[in-house]
């Protein structure tokens, strides 16, 4: 079965740096990989997604995600962030192929950006 | 719009009384998902169903109960409430490259 580990429950950062959150899972077989946001007191909304094909994608709100199979990571990284950043991240994982569709959950690092 | 309808969107019930929490899809996505998030847990599959009729555990099944008789509908039961159970549940469907959430019901158990 597959898992996700998210790195650092919690993450602060000032205004206009940048900001890296790691995200590593582990699976057998070949995944689909997510990062959805979470604002306070909201649902979840979906950043970015890896299928296939190029290892950086990139996403809503400038930012962007690289693929490492050799590392089994998927880190999210924005250059610049702003206060409306502030929210919890998610990383996901699903098998790309057989009949298991579930999506696993990391438990999530909450991102507060400071003036 | 087209999407995921949860519904209620807020619940406060009882200790030991059953509660049933809906989801609806427009589309005629084959799989659905129930899924509760809890601080520091994240969000914690709770079961899920590849179609009408087939139901499947996830990670924290104990105390719930679903059906899928039909495609569009995915209830989820808590046949007798506990105050674990406190949590914000939400539903999810998969179309071919991806997953997509309803806005969540936020249930609490008194």
């Amino acid at each position: 079965a597959q898992s996700v580990t998210q790195l650092d429950s919690q993450v602060p950062v000032f205004e206009e740096a940048p900001v890296e959150l790691r995200c590593n899972y582990s699976s057998s077989v070949s995944v689909y990989l997510f990062w959805y946001v979470q604002y306070p007191n909201q649902g979840l909304q979906l950043l970015l997604k890896y299928l296939s094909g190029s290892t950086l994608v990139k996403g809503i709100n400038g930012f962007e995600a690289e693929f490492n199979k050799s590392q089994t990571s998927f880190h999210l990284r924005k250059p610049s962030v702003h206060i409306s950043d502030t929210a919890e991240y998610f990383c996901a994982v699903s098998l790309s192929g057989g009949s298991n569709y579930k999506l696993t959950f990391g438990k999530g690092t909450l991102l507060t950006v400071n003036p | 719009d087209a999407g995921i309808t949860q519904s209620p969107r807020y619940k406060i019930t009882e200790t030991g009384r059953q509660v049933t929490l809906m989801c609806h899809q427009t589309w005629s996505h084959s799989y659905m998902f129930w899924y509760r998030q809890d601080l520091g847990h994240g969000l914690r599959l709770i079961y899920y169903s590849a179609a009408a009729d087939i139901t499947d555990k996830g990670e924290v099944p104990d105390g719930y109960v679903v059906s899928r008789s039909k495609t569009e509908n995915f209830p989820l039961t808590l046949e007798s409430a506990t105050r674990s159970q406190t949590s914000v549940y939400f539903c999810a469907s998969r179309y071919s490259t991806g997953y997509t959430f309803g806005s969540g019901t936020r249930l609490t158990v008194v």
